[in-house]
């Protein structure tokens, strides 16, 4: 069993829906959470980053921690074309450099017009 | 403009040809990281530096060096490149650890025949 597991998608949603995205982990000392984002052919980029539970919210995007259950998600309101990508879900244990940062797979989102 | 550079972007190749790939960074940051991205895989580390002449393994190091001499730079070296080397590879850095943001180059597609 992956550590983390994300639904690889694709997702196809209409312009100005609310995605919801999701990513379940098994390692019980991740504190550190983050959604990436890959557009094609690109690096990925840092979207948003939370620590421990709770939300937090930066302007569409919502990402939410639930340590009881294991799920993380993000939520992206007013769904536009350009959020066509591909949402990589990653996480930690500790902030130190010897640390680990584990991703899913990804999750290919594409909002159609 | 803050940026990771690598280079060459794209590269075909034959078993045995030893290449290096390069990585180099421009924000001062002090650790830096190599991943490939395979289908169904997601990101895997393959080795890791917290600083020049530190480095250390990730998850996947087999068939893979590096080194850190310069804090900027940060090479991938396969010396004898096999075909389940055939990858997308990012180079990534961050300030400190990975559990900051981490920048990512735009990627290196290889194929090794």
């Amino acid at each position: 069993q992956k550590e983390v597991e994300q639904d690889p998608g694709p997702l196809s949603v209409p312009e100005g829906a609310i995605v919801s995205l999701n990513c379940t982990y098994s390692n019980s000392a991740f504190q550190y959470f983050m959604w990436y984002r890959q557009y094609s052919r690109k690096g990925p980029e840092l979207l948003i980053y939370t620590y421990s539970s709770g939300n937090k919210e930066d302007g569409r995007f919502t990402a939410q921690v639930d340590k009881s259950s294991k799920y993380i998600s993000l939520f992206i309101r007013d769904s536009q074309p350009s959020d066509s990508a591909t949402y990589l879900c990653a996480m930690s244990a500790n902030p130190g450099t010897a640390s680990k940062l584990t991703f899913g797979t990804g999750t290919r989102l594409q909002v159609t017009l | 403009e803050a940026q990771v550079t690598q280079n060459p972007r794209y590269l075909i190749t034959v078993t045995g040809k030893k290449l290096t790939v390069t990585c180099s960074q421009n924000m001062n940051h002090e650790y830096m990281s190599w991943y490939r991205q395979d289908p169904g895989l997601g990101l895997r580390q393959i080795y890791y530096s917290m600083n020049v002449e530190v480095t250390d393994k990730g998850d996947v190091p087999e068939g893979y060096k590096v080194s850190r001499k310069e804090k900027r730079n940060f090479p991938l070296i396969l010396e004898s490149p096999s075909p389940n080397q055939t990858s997308l590879y990012f180079c990534a850095s961050s300030f400190t650890s990975p559990a900051n943001e981490q920048f990512f180059g735009p990627g290196t597609r290889l194929t090794v025949l």
